[in-house]
């Protein structure tokens, strides 16, 4: 199983929703990523979890929460979002941090309305 | 500071072979990837250099000058389906991970 599965792929909240974005992996990956990807634009680093931990925070507003329940899940947690946050979530994950290539989720297309 | 630098856009016909540069300065170096991303989708996995010369995968090839600071795409017996962002990704010495290039539409026409 080389497969990282991202739920929901399409999602529309308003700005007054609270929603979850989850990412899960079974290949024993301990590094875990968020990126947001705007369109025609590269992918840009949310969040990094090593060992379920996060390790990096790449300045990210609070409206925007990570959470690493166990080392299989990653999850996000959205809550009064902007229209301009309207974008590709992208999840990856990595053997180790740093090392080796990461692998992607699908994506969830998310719209802020 | 870390800066990765490549073509914002190129285009090549069908059946030809096209090469897509990546230049770079970071502060630190563990390895150098392309990965490719059709409009909509995920980034999907192509390359991965970290030391100088040249990796063949069938119709792609990547290589790497770590002293230039500088990588290239090659694909040959170019596709319609090539058509696609390629993105250039260096992975940070220690445990900063990916910082990807602003990549490469590239557009293959008949």
């Amino acid at each position: 199983d080389t497969e990282v599965t991202q739920t929901p792929k399409h999602l529309v909240m308003g700005m007054t929703n609270k929603k979850s974005l989850k990412c899960e992996q079974h290949m024993g990956h301990r590094a875990m990523y968020w990126y947001k990807q705007k369109a025609k634009k590269p992918p840009e680093l949310m969040f990094v979890y090593s060992y379920e931990k996060l390790s990096i925070n790449e300045s990210v507003p609070s409206r925007f929460s990570p959470e690493c329940p166990n080392s299989s899940l990653l999850n996000l947690h959205l809550h009064a979002l902007q229209p301009e946050d309207s974008a590709l979530y992208l999840c990856a994950s990595s053997q180790g941090q740093g090392f080796n290539e990461a692998f992607f989720g699908q994506g969830t297309r998310l719209t802020v309305v | 500071g870390q800066n990765i630098d490549q073509p914002t856009e190129m285009t090549a016909t069908e059946g030809a072979i096209v090469q897509i540069n990546c230049t770079y300065q970071t502060s630190g170096f563990n390895g150098l990837f392309w990965y490719q991303q059709h409009a909509g989708e995920a980034p999907t996995f192509l390359s991965y250099n970290v030391l100088d010369g040249l990796e063949e995968k069938g119709r792609f090839s990547s290589f790497l000058s770590r002293s230039k600071g500088y990588s290239y795409l090659l694909l040959k017996e170019l596709q319609m389906k090539d058509s696609a962002s390629y993105l250039c990704a260096v992975l940070n010495g220690g445990n900063t991970p990916l910082v990807f290039g602003k990549g490469t539409r590239l557009s293959v026409i008949a």
